[in-house]
């Protein structure tokens, strides 16, 4: 099993660029989340989805967009890349409530 | 809503033991998560925490108090691989667990 991947690993945008941040796993998992991680902020939840076609906001949604069209992908949608969206972001997956998380190994983003 | 507090960073001796500890106040609660993040990676699960008591795995303990909203991460016999930080984060009323801001280990020899 590969686990949950993400890509790209690093990626460099303009300001008011849109763009996609793939990721997939292969575990089966029910739930899937995005969470960005800045310095001093820990891991801060933007969307997640508890099935194929259920999705819902997390603490900071703002500027992103998701879709859950497969149990197996959850690609998050940068609509007009802001200087405010550089960071870490990580893609999470488990098999239900309660249950531990599978984290991919984060894209890092830089917004000019 | 939720609020999870944790130290921000701790050092301790290669050897020694540590405790990192983690406060909170939550409108919902089904259990409490431990991850361990090392620095430029992704967190990797540690423990879950449902009922009071301790739960020990290896050198790591961890414990949980659901009336005084408190739960505590115990390292033992202190490694400088375990130089990383350590997140706390609750599992409440939504499906997806809330992260604190974590506490950031440092072992030195």
């Amino acid at each position: 099993n590969a686990g949950v991947t993400q890509t790209p690993k690093f990626q460099v945008l303009k300001t008011g660029q849109s763009m996609t941040l793939q990721c997939a796993q292969d575990m089966n998992h029910e739930y899937m989340s995005w969470y960005r991680q800045d310095p001093g902020m820990g891991l801060r939840l933007i969307h997640y989805s508890v099935g194929a076609g259920i999705t819902d906001q997390g603490e900071v949604p703002n500027g992103y967009n998701v879709s859950r069209s497969t149990t197996e992908d959850f690609p998050l949608r940068l609509l007009s890349a802001a200087p405010s969206q550089t960071s870490v972001y990580f893609c999470a997956s488990s098999y239900s409530a309660g249950r531990e998380q599978f984290f991919g190994p984060g894209t890092r983003l830089t917004v000019l | 809503g939720q609020n999870i507090d944790q130290p921000t960073e701790m050092t301790a001796t290669e050897g020694a033991i540590v405790q990192i500890n983690c406060t909170y106040q939550t409108s919902g609660f089904n259990g409490l998560f431990w991850y361990q993040q090392h620095a430029g990676e992704a967190p990797t699960f540690l423990s879950y925490n449902v009922l009071d008591g301790l739960e020990e795995k290896g050198r790591f303990s961890s414990f949980l108090s659901r009336s005084k909203g408190y739960s505590y991460l115990l390292l033992k016999e202190l490694q400088m691989k375990d130089s990383a930080s350590y997140l706390c984060a609750i599992s409440g009323g939504s499906y997806i667990p809330t992260f604190g801001r974590g506490t950031s280990l440092i072992v030195h020899p």
